[in-house]
C-alpha cells in the first residue's frame, strides 16, 4: 500500500525543537522528493520546504531558513523535519507530501502531525 | 509576485457547475495544482498539470488556465464536494519554491 505514515502529536515549550518523521512505503522512496507543508489552526496551507530523497538536496522556504532542517534515511525510507526555536505561532499540523510531476504537485500526503507549542 | 489569490468562499447548488479561481504571476509560467481538503483530513490532489486527474478523482473535476488565472471547475457538484480547495504552483522567482493560495471554502447548497 502506497502511503506516508507520520509520527505522533507533540507538545513543546517555546524555544524547544521538534522532529517529525514520515515513513514511506509502497513505492521507491528515492524516486521522489518530499515536501513538508504546515497548517495552523483554522488557516491555509504553507509550504515549508523540500528534500530530494535521491541525493538529500534541500530547498527551504525563506521564512524558515535557519530554523528548519529536512533529512532522509534511505535505509528506512523515512523523511524527517526538524524545527528549532519553536514559537507559539509554530503550532500547526505538519504534513509530509510526495512531490510528483510536475514539480510542486503533491500526489500523496501523510495524515499530519499536530505540534503544539505552549508554555 | 509569489502570491496566489483565491476567493475565500464560493457556493453552488447541488448538481450545478462551479468554478473556483486562483490568480498569480507564477501561473503565467507554471500550471497550478488543486487540492481538496475536508475537515480533519489531509489534502487530496484533484488536478495537476494542464488538466490531469489522479486515479480515483471523478471526471466532474477539471482544470484550465489562462494568463495569470487558473480555474478548477466542478461540473454537477455533489454534496461530498463540499470542502476547502487550495491551488498551488511553483514560485516564479526562480528559486524553485512552492506557493499556495489561501483556499476557497466551497458550500454545496
Amino acid at each position: 500500500q502506497v502511503q506516508l505514515v507520520q509520527s505522533g502529536a507533540e507538545v513543546k515549550k517555546p524555544g524547544a525543537s521538534v522532529k517529525v518523521s514520515c515513513k514511506a512505503s509502497g513505492y521507491t522512496f528515492t524516486s521522489y522528493g518530499i515536501s513538508w507543508v504546515r497548517q495552523a489552526p483554522g488557516q491555509g496551507l504553507e509550504w515549508m520546504g523540500w528534500i530530494s530523497a535521491y541525493n538529500g538536496n534541500t530547498n527551504y522556504a525563506q521564512k524558515l531558513q535557519g530554523r528548519v532542517t529536512m533529512t532522509t534515511d534511505t535505509s528506512t525510507s523515512t523523511a524527517y523535519m526538524e524545527l528549532r526555536s519553536l514559537r507559539s505561532d509554530d503550532t500547526a499540523v505538519y504534513y509530509c507530501a510526495r512531490d510528483a510531476l510536475p514539480p510542486g504537485s503533491f500526489d500523496l500526503w501523510g495524515r499530519g502531525t499536530l505540534v503544539t507549542v505552549s508554555s | 509576485s509569489s502570491e496566489l489569490t483565491q476567493d475565500p468562499a464560493v457556493s453552488v447548488a447541488l448538481g450545478q457547475t462551479v468554478r473556483i479561481t486562483c490568480q498569480g504571476d507564477s501561473l503565467r509560467s507554471y500550471y497550478a495544482s488543486w487540492y481538496q481538503q475536508k475537515p480533519g483530513q489531509a489534502p487530496v490532489l484533484v488536478i495537476y498539470g494542464k488538466n490531469n486527474r489522479p486515479s480515483g478523482i471523478p471526471d466532474r473535476f477539471s482544470g484550465s488556465s489562462s494568463g495569470n488565472t487558473a480555474s478548477l471547475t466542478i461540473t454537477g457538484a455533489q454534496a461530498e464536494d463540499e470542502a476547502d480547495y487550495y491551488c498551488n504552483s511553483r514560485d516564479s522567482s526562480g528559486n524553485h519554491h512552492v506557493v499556495f493560495g489561501g483556499g476557497t471554502k466551497l458550500t454545496v447548497l
